[in-house]
Protein backbone atom coordinates (compact mmCIF):
# COMPACT_ATOMS: atom_id res chain seq x y z
CA UNK A 1 0.00 0.00 0.00
CA UNK A 2 1.42 3.35 -0.81
CA UNK A 3 2.43 5.57 2.18
CA UNK A 4 3.97 9.00 2.91
CA UNK A 5 6.88 9.20 4.26
CA UNK A 6 9.22 11.44 5.90
CA UNK A 7 12.85 11.95 6.30
CA UNK A 8 14.73 12.08 9.07
CA UNK A 9 12.81 10.62 11.95
CA UNK A 10 14.69 12.79 14.04
CA UNK A 11 16.21 16.15 13.51
CA UNK A 12 18.48 18.21 16.50
CA UNK A 13 19.33 21.55 15.54
CA UNK A 14 20.80 24.44 17.66
CA UNK A 15 18.45 27.92 17.72
CA UNK A 16 18.62 30.03 14.78
CA UNK A 17 19.93 27.36 12.95
CA UNK A 18 17.60 26.60 9.17
CA UNK A 19 16.19 23.58 9.40
CA UNK A 20 14.50 21.78 5.83
CA UNK A 21 11.91 18.49 6.59
CA UNK A 22 11.11 16.41 3.68
CA UNK A 23 8.26 14.52 2.74
CA UNK A 24 7.46 11.75 -0.09
CA UNK A 25 3.96 12.17 -0.56
CA UNK A 26 1.90 9.70 -2.38
CA UNK A 27 2.67 9.61 -6.22
CA UNK A 28 -0.21 10.69 -7.71
CA UNK A 29 -1.83 12.77 -4.74
CA UNK A 30 -2.10 16.53 -5.63
CA UNK A 31 -2.84 18.13 -2.22
CA UNK A 32 -0.03 18.40 -0.08
CA UNK A 33 -0.04 19.56 3.75
CA UNK A 34 1.63 20.16 7.07
CA UNK A 35 0.88 19.85 10.50
CA UNK A 36 2.72 19.74 13.51
CA UNK A 37 2.16 18.80 17.47
CA UNK A 38 3.91 19.96 20.27
CA UNK A 39 4.47 17.38 22.80
CA UNK A 40 1.54 17.05 24.93
CA UNK A 41 -0.60 19.43 22.73
CA UNK A 42 -2.59 19.03 19.79
CA UNK A 43 -1.80 18.49 16.79
CA UNK A 44 -2.08 21.89 14.70
CA UNK A 45 -2.36 22.65 10.88
CA UNK A 46 0.28 24.86 9.08
CA UNK A 47 -0.42 24.68 5.31
CA UNK A 48 -2.11 23.58 2.35
CA UNK A 49 0.04 23.27 -1.08
CA UNK A 50 -1.16 22.65 -4.42
CA UNK A 51 -0.28 23.00 -8.37
CA UNK A 52 2.85 24.57 -6.60
CA UNK A 53 1.48 26.92 -4.85
CA UNK A 54 0.30 27.52 -0.59
CA UNK A 55 -3.53 26.65 -0.89
CA UNK A 56 -3.79 28.16 2.54
CA UNK A 57 -1.96 28.48 6.02
CA UNK A 58 -2.38 29.21 9.50
CA UNK A 59 -1.20 32.16 11.83
CA UNK A 60 1.83 29.66 13.28
CA UNK A 61 3.12 29.52 9.44
CA UNK A 62 4.55 33.35 9.49
CA UNK A 63 7.64 34.07 7.29
CA UNK A 64 10.23 31.77 8.70
CA UNK A 65 8.40 29.18 7.22
CA UNK A 66 8.50 27.89 3.75
CA UNK A 67 7.22 25.20 1.58
CA UNK A 68 8.63 24.07 -1.62
CA UNK A 69 8.32 20.79 -4.19
CA UNK A 70 11.53 20.85 -5.87
CA UNK A 71 10.67 17.93 -7.96
CA UNK A 72 8.00 15.73 -9.02
CA UNK A 73 8.19 13.50 -5.35
CA UNK A 74 9.76 15.77 -3.09
CA UNK A 75 8.05 17.88 -0.67
CA UNK A 76 9.61 20.10 2.01
CA UNK A 77 9.25 22.64 5.09
CA UNK A 78 11.97 24.82 5.88
CA UNK A 79 12.07 26.63 9.02
CA UNK A 80 14.42 29.59 8.74
CA UNK A 81 15.88 30.60 11.51
CA UNK A 82 14.67 28.06 14.33
CA UNK A 83 13.24 28.86 17.74
CA UNK A 84 13.11 27.00 21.27
CA UNK A 85 9.01 26.58 20.28
CA UNK A 86 9.71 25.17 17.02
CA UNK A 87 10.45 21.97 18.74
CA UNK A 88 7.78 19.46 17.81
CA UNK A 89 6.83 16.47 15.57
CA UNK A 90 6.17 17.68 12.26
CA UNK A 91 3.62 15.83 9.73
CA UNK A 92 3.59 15.82 6.04
CA UNK A 93 0.19 14.38 5.01
CA UNK A 94 -1.06 14.02 1.32
CA UNK A 95 -4.50 13.88 -0.45
CA UNK A 96 -5.61 12.78 -4.16
CA UNK A 97 -8.20 15.30 -3.78
CA UNK A 98 -9.32 18.80 -2.22
CA UNK A 99 -9.78 17.72 1.44
CA UNK A 100 -13.34 18.38 0.66
CA UNK A 101 -16.40 16.08 1.60
CA UNK A 102 -15.21 12.70 0.04
CA UNK A 103 -11.61 13.39 0.86
CA UNK A 104 -9.16 12.26 3.21
CA UNK A 105 -5.62 12.50 3.84
CA UNK A 106 -2.76 9.94 4.63
CA UNK A 107 0.45 11.03 7.27
CA UNK A 108 3.44 10.12 7.21
CA UNK A 109 5.01 9.20 10.15
CA UNK A 110 6.70 12.41 11.34
CA UNK A 111 10.10 14.05 12.22
CA UNK A 112 10.28 14.98 15.56
CA UNK A 113 12.97 18.33 15.70
CA UNK A 114 14.49 19.17 18.79
CA UNK A 115 15.59 22.88 18.88
CA UNK A 116 18.33 23.72 21.41
CA UNK B 1 -8.57 28.87 21.79
CA UNK B 2 -10.31 25.81 22.25
CA UNK B 3 -12.59 25.36 19.36
CA UNK B 4 -12.41 21.72 19.40
CA UNK B 5 -12.92 19.86 22.54
CA UNK B 6 -12.51 16.31 23.79
CA UNK B 7 -12.98 16.63 27.88
CA UNK B 8 -11.52 12.93 28.25
CA UNK B 9 -8.05 12.98 28.06
CA UNK B 10 -8.55 8.57 28.50
CA UNK B 11 -10.53 5.69 28.17
CA UNK B 12 -10.33 2.41 29.42
CA UNK B 13 -12.86 -0.36 28.25
CA UNK B 14 -13.25 -3.73 27.98
CA UNK B 15 -12.23 -6.35 24.65
CA UNK B 16 -15.76 -6.57 23.44
CA UNK B 17 -17.31 -3.61 24.69
CA UNK B 18 -18.26 -0.32 22.88
CA UNK B 19 -15.99 2.55 23.25
CA UNK B 20 -17.67 6.32 23.09
CA UNK B 21 -15.31 8.80 22.27
CA UNK B 22 -16.67 12.28 22.20
CA UNK B 23 -16.10 15.80 21.31
CA UNK B 24 -17.15 19.16 21.55
CA UNK B 25 -17.04 22.00 19.47
CA UNK B 26 -18.03 25.79 19.91
CA UNK B 27 -17.56 27.30 16.17
CA UNK B 28 -21.09 26.52 14.63
CA UNK B 29 -19.59 27.09 10.98
CA UNK B 30 -17.92 24.41 11.08
CA UNK B 31 -19.63 21.68 8.61
CA UNK B 32 -17.33 18.85 8.44
CA UNK B 33 -15.52 16.75 10.98
CA UNK B 34 -13.35 13.98 11.36
CA UNK B 35 -12.30 11.44 13.68
CA UNK B 36 -8.19 9.87 13.09
CA UNK B 37 -6.14 7.70 15.11
CA UNK B 38 -3.12 8.10 15.90
CA UNK B 39 -0.67 4.99 17.03
CA UNK B 40 2.54 5.81 18.93
CA UNK B 41 5.59 6.87 16.78
CA UNK B 42 3.16 7.13 13.61
CA UNK B 43 0.96 9.57 11.77
CA UNK B 44 -2.68 9.98 12.35
CA UNK B 45 -4.82 7.74 10.38
CA UNK B 46 -8.11 8.95 9.01
CA UNK B 47 -11.05 6.80 10.01
CA UNK B 48 -14.53 8.42 9.43
CA UNK B 49 -16.24 11.41 8.74
CA UNK B 50 -19.28 12.83 8.82
CA UNK B 51 -20.77 15.89 7.05
CA UNK B 52 -22.55 18.83 9.28
CA UNK B 53 -26.21 17.51 6.72
CA UNK B 54 -26.41 14.16 8.67
CA UNK B 55 -26.41 13.26 11.87
CA UNK B 56 -24.97 9.62 11.64
CA UNK B 57 -22.16 8.10 9.43
CA UNK B 58 -21.28 4.32 9.81
CA UNK B 59 -18.13 2.20 8.23
CA UNK B 60 -18.15 -1.44 9.61
CA UNK B 61 -17.24 -1.25 13.86
CA UNK B 62 -17.10 2.60 13.62
CA UNK B 63 -20.29 5.10 13.75
CA UNK B 64 -19.82 8.58 13.96
CA UNK B 65 -23.31 10.52 15.54
CA UNK B 66 -23.40 14.46 14.96
CA UNK B 67 -25.89 16.16 17.63
CA UNK B 68 -25.64 19.91 15.75
CA UNK B 69 -27.68 21.64 18.37
CA UNK B 70 -25.42 20.25 21.26
CA UNK B 71 -22.16 20.79 19.15
CA UNK B 72 -21.38 17.75 20.33
CA UNK B 73 -19.89 14.30 17.98
CA UNK B 74 -19.04 10.84 19.03
CA UNK B 75 -17.33 7.78 18.11
CA UNK B 76 -18.96 4.55 18.75
CA UNK B 77 -16.66 1.34 18.48
CA UNK B 78 -18.12 -1.98 18.24
CA UNK B 79 -16.81 -4.32 19.60
CA UNK B 80 -13.91 -2.63 20.89
CA UNK B 81 -10.69 -4.59 20.19
CA UNK B 82 -7.19 -4.74 21.65
CA UNK B 83 -5.81 -3.05 18.22
CA UNK B 84 -7.96 0.09 18.61
CA UNK B 85 -6.25 1.03 21.00
CA UNK B 86 -4.59 3.94 20.13
CA UNK B 87 -5.11 8.01 20.80
CA UNK B 88 -8.12 9.27 18.88
CA UNK B 89 -8.28 12.97 17.53
CA UNK B 90 -11.99 14.70 16.59
CA UNK B 91 -11.28 17.54 13.64
CA UNK B 92 -13.24 20.17 12.41
CA UNK B 93 -13.41 22.34 9.31
CA UNK B 94 -14.74 25.49 9.00
CA UNK B 95 -16.12 26.06 5.59
CA UNK B 96 -16.34 24.02 2.04
CA UNK B 97 -13.33 24.54 0.47
CA UNK B 98 -10.76 25.31 3.17
CA UNK B 99 -8.36 22.81 4.03
CA UNK B 100 -7.46 23.97 8.02
CA UNK B 101 -8.70 21.23 9.81
CA UNK B 102 -9.09 22.25 13.76
CA UNK B 103 -8.27 19.42 15.63
CA UNK B 104 -9.04 18.00 19.49
CA UNK B 105 -6.36 17.15 22.37
CA UNK B 106 -7.50 13.33 21.56
CA UNK B 107 -8.35 10.85 24.19
CA UNK B 108 -5.93 7.69 24.73
CA UNK B 109 -8.19 4.91 24.15
CA UNK B 110 -6.93 1.46 25.69
CA UNK B 111 -8.78 -1.46 25.14
CA UNK B 112 -8.15 -4.52 27.89
CA UNK B 113 -7.84 -7.98 26.85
Amino acid sequence: EPEVTQTPSHQVTQMGQEVILRCVPISNHLYFYWYRQILGQKVEFLVSFYNNEISEKSEIFDDQFSVERPDGSNFTLKIRSTKLEDSAMYFCASSPTKLARMGTQYFGPGTRLTVL
Amino acid sequence: DQQVKQNSPSLSVQEGRISILNCDYTNSMFDYFLWYKKYPAEGPTFLISISSIKDKNEDGRFTVFLNKSAKHLSLHIVPSQPGDSAVYFCAARVDNYGQNFVFGPGTRLSVLP
